[in-house]
Formats: structure tokens, sequence, C-alpha cells
């Protein structure tokens, strides 16, 4: 079976701060793993993924995250906060034996 | 390019009544899924269709709710007599290989249903 958890429901970060938004997952097999961002009214965009390549990956937007196996962690970061990085991001968890899984989502907050 | 497109984007409708929902994948792309999100909440997995194989039906909450899709075009998923609870904005998407979980998934804007 497979499980995908968002930590944190909601963050909130200054702009020009770091940002960083947790992930765990649980997977039989060796997972791929996906970040979407979703903006209001809007439809979800692919931000990254990982398949089993290299465990630093670089998405777009400035965003990147690091897949670490002993840790079951897909952590989300950017180094400095933009006010248009406010939207909801999705952790997502794949495997070959089974459907796509969402994590519930959190809410990303910039404060000014 | 064109990305997958949805109509109508907001649909407003009379408790009971039958509702249809329109997605037109991205050219080519074999996988299609449908999503419901109600306010404020992540995404429920609905239906997906994978070339021509029989559709994986497992998330459809009643059955209320059926889709269909011709070949790897047009997909519609109809919600017949519509309750106040399936009001949310439901999502499609698309992705370029048959049922294969690695492949980032490609998504429209939504449909946003109410029912009054």
């Amino acid at each position: 079976a497979q499980s995908v958890t968002q930590l944190d429901s909601h963050v909130s970060v200054s702009e020009g701060t770091p940002v960083l938004l947790r992930c765990n997952y649980s997977s039989s097999y060796s997972p791929s793993l996906f970040w979407y961002v979703q903006h209001p009214n809007k439809g979800l965009q692919l931000l990254l993924k990982y398949t089993s390549a290299a465990t630093l990956v670089k998405g777009i937007n400035g965003f990147e995250a690091e897949f670490k196996k002993s840790e079951t962690s897909f952590h989300l970061t950017k180094p400095s906060a933009h006010m248009s990085d406010a939207a909801e991001y999705f952790c997502v968890v794949g495997s070959s034996a089974s459907k796509i899984i969402f994590g519930s989502g959190t809410r990303l907050s910039i404060r000014p | 390019g064109a990305g997958v497109s949805q109509s109508p984007s907001n649909k407003v409708t009379e408790k009971g009544k039958d509702v249809e929902l329109r997605c037109d994948p991205i050219s080519g792309h074999t996988a299609l899924y449908w999503y419901r999100q109600r306010l404020g909440q992540g995404l429920e997995f609905l239906i997906y269709f994978q070339g021509n194989s029989a559709p994986d039906k497992s998330g459809l909450p009643s059955d209320r709710f059926s889709a269909e899709r011709t070949g790897e075009s047009v997909s519609t998923l109809t919600i017949q007599r519509t309750q106040q609870e399936d009001s949310a904005v439901y999502l499609c998407a698309s992705s370029p290989r048959t049922g294969v979980s690695n492949q980032p998934q490609h998504f429209g804007d939504g449909t946003r249903l109410s029912i009054l």
C-alpha cells in the first residue's frame, strides 16, 4: 500500500525568506514522487518529479525537492519566497502497482 | 500547444437535474483521469481511462456518477439526479502513456459545479 502525508495544512512565510513544505510517503515499491502547484481557480501544474535518477530534483520557479529514502521524505524547498508563490501545493506518490495518490495539500501564504 | 480543455468552466444547476462535464485531453495522451475537489480540500480520484483497456471506476462515489471516453479522445463525466454534496470542482487530467504512474499529469482548469 502507498500513502502520502503533507505535514502542514498551512505555511506562512515572509517574502524573500526560505520556503519548506514537508511531505512524507509510504510505498512498497520504488516510488515516483511529484509536487504540483494549484493557483486559485486553476488546475494543477507540475513543479517537479522524482523518478530515481537523482535524489535532488530541480523544478520550475526556483523550487527543488530532495528524495530521502531513509526518512521517506520528499520535502519541497525554495531559497527565497516570492508573492507569486502563494498557492496550494500537493505532494503526489505513484508506483508501478497502483494509482497516483495525492496528499491533502499545503496552502502557502506569503507575507509582504 | 493546446492543453487539457474542460467545459463548461462553471455550471449551476438545480438539485435533481443531470449534468454532463466534458474533457478534451492533450492530443496523443492515452491516459485520462477525473478528480473531484471539494472546497478547501485535496483531490479525490474518481475514474481513469487507459488506452483501450477497461476503465478503473473504483473512485466513483455512487451509481449516479458515470463517465465515458471514446478511444483516446474526449471524455464526458455525467452526474445524474444531482445532490448538493456534488458541488465541487471537477478536474480532468491526461498523461502521455497508458496507466504509467511515473508520468506527470497535465490538468485542465476544471469545471466548478454548484448545485442549488
